[in-house]
């Protein structure tokens, strides 16, 4: 079975920082590329970043550029995001998710898990 | 304020057809990128639902269905199901390297 299992949400302060992970099972991992997309409480999906299938090339949202970094480990099938400086405003669900081979499209998604940045 | 403009709300009872729009602009529907279609059921994640303007993945029901016809795209629900109620994303690729979206529409089945 498909699956991306993403961890490592909770509470932080403000200009704190926070890593998620994201493990995947059931495909061939290293020959995707990944994304991770979030969701505030009550709006709408914002695409946060993505990285290629061997990680040596990264983009990011304008509004997370410098603060936030993406990374992988393709012999763990782990996804990474690591954010620094936290604003109130990354308070969100963290979703990581498959590219779809030959579309711009995302095929798969994980449960998602949430990001609190409150005082 | 999302890329891709969508309507923030729709309606219709059940057995009827509905349709959502999304609108974008010449960087990205405008510039010939396709659009792809999620939804997301109350309190779980994004489900793929149509992908690149009108291809189902399997096991999407066939009253779904996609279409784009330059620069206008829209999501079609026919036969509308209590099930169906949820919110509608359109997506998009952008030339500034980043993926779009619309704001969402949430479905009312009356």
């Amino acid at each position: 079975e498909v699956q991306l299992v993403e961890s490592g949400g909770g509470l932080v302060q403000p200009g704190g920082s926070l890593s998620l992970s994201c493990a995947v099972s059931g495909f061939t991992f290293r020959t995707y590329w990944m994304h991770w997309v979030r969701q505030a409480p009550g709006k709408g999906l914002v695409w946060v970043s993505r990285i290629n299938s061997d990680g040596s090339t990264t983009n990011y949202a304008d509004s997370v550029k410098g603060r936030f970094t993406i990374s992988r480990d393709n012999a763990k099938n782990t996804l990474y995001l690591q954010m620094n400086s936290l604003r109130a405003e990354d308070t969100a669900v963290y979703y990581c998710a498959r590219g779809m081979s030959g579309s711009y499209a995302f095929d798969i998604w994980g449960q998602g898990t949430m990001v609190t940045v409150s005082s | 304020q999302s890329v891709l403009t969508q309507p923030p709300s729709v309606s219709g009872a059940p057995g009827q057809r509905v349709t959502i729009s999304c609108t974008g602009s010449s960087s990205n529907i405008g510039a010939g990128y396709d659009v792809h279609w999620y939804q997301q059921l109350p309190g779980t994640a994004p489900k793929l639902l149509i992908y690149d303007n009108s291809n189902r993945p399997s096991g999407v029901p066939d009253r779904f269905s996609g279409s784009k016809s330059g620069t206008s795209v829209s999501l079609a629900i026919t036969g509308l199901q209590a099930e169906d109620e949820a919110d509608y994303y359109c997506q998009s690729y952008d030339s500034s390297l980043r993926r779009v979206f619309g704001g969402g529409t949430k479905l009312t089945v009356l």
